[in-house]
């Protein structure tokens, strides 16, 4: 089973910052199959990246997502309020799926 | 536009049963795999189980240790979740969510329902 560790597990930044979320496989993973989830409070969870880098549809390009091997980066340009939420890295290449444990982003 | 409603959930004694379902529209339900995640209280998302287009094949979290079952009627496009001997680590939301492709691993999960919140407690 891949282990995906995400880092940190609370980022606080101010409006207009850039965010940048790490996280990491247990094992060289494709690249192919990798994906990111926001899940804002309250909320179920919504797709905003595949396939690494690919945004999924009506996420905005201040969403992009990088990374091959065992270390992918969610970045967040621009942080605006909205975007305080929790994420989750997601590998889908291999049965059982896994999720990290999740980074929560505070807007100070 | 895709919309996934979940029903079934409540409060159940450890060791009890529930079927979870989820009504399905908006979009060829037959054309798609379908999954369950739950999330316990104040955690993180945990897969549950997998079930191809055609219900030909199904897959489980071992964690969970056969107790619970994935099933789908593609007649009536709801999505099921039988779940048995259920403890109070069972406790959780549990999401339907759409796989974007048929159900073979290699597609990512891009639609979510609203989540069905299920407690186990004596």
């Amino acid at each position: 089973e891949i282990v995906l560790t995400q880092s940190p597990g609370t980022l606080s930044l101010s409006p207009g910052e850039r965010a940048t979320l790490s996280c990491r496989a247990s094992q060289s993973v494709s690249s192919s199959y990798f994906a990111w989830y926001r899940q804002k409070p309250g909320q179920a969870p919504r797709l905003l990246i595949y396939g690494t880098s690919n945004r999924a549809t009506g996420i905005p390009d201040r969403f992009s997502g990088t990374g091959s091997w065992t270390d992918f980066t969610l970045t967040i340009s621009r942080l605006e309020p909205e975007d305080v939420a929790v994420y989750y890295c997601h590998y889908y290449g291999s049965s059982p799926y896994t999720f990290g444990q999740g980074t929560t982003l505070e807007i100070k | 536009q895709v919309q996934l409603v979940e029903s079934g959930g409540g409060v159940v004694r450890p060791g009890g049963s529930l079927r979870l379902s989820c009504a399905a529209s908006g979009f060829s339900f037959n054309d798609h795999g379908m999954h369950w995640v739950r999330q316990a209280p104040g955690k993180g998302l945990q897969w549950v189980a997998v079930i191809w287009y055609d219900g030909s094949n199904k897959f489980h979290a071992d964690a969970l240790g056969g107790r619970f079952t994935i099933s789908r009627d593609n007649s009536n496009n709801i999505l099921y979740l039988q779940m048995s001997s259920l403890t109070v680590e069972d406790t959780a939301v549990y999401f339907c969510a759409r796989d974007s492709g048929r159900g073979f691993t290699g597609h990512v999960i891009d639609s979510w329902g609203q989540g069905t919140l299920v407690s186990v407690s004596s």
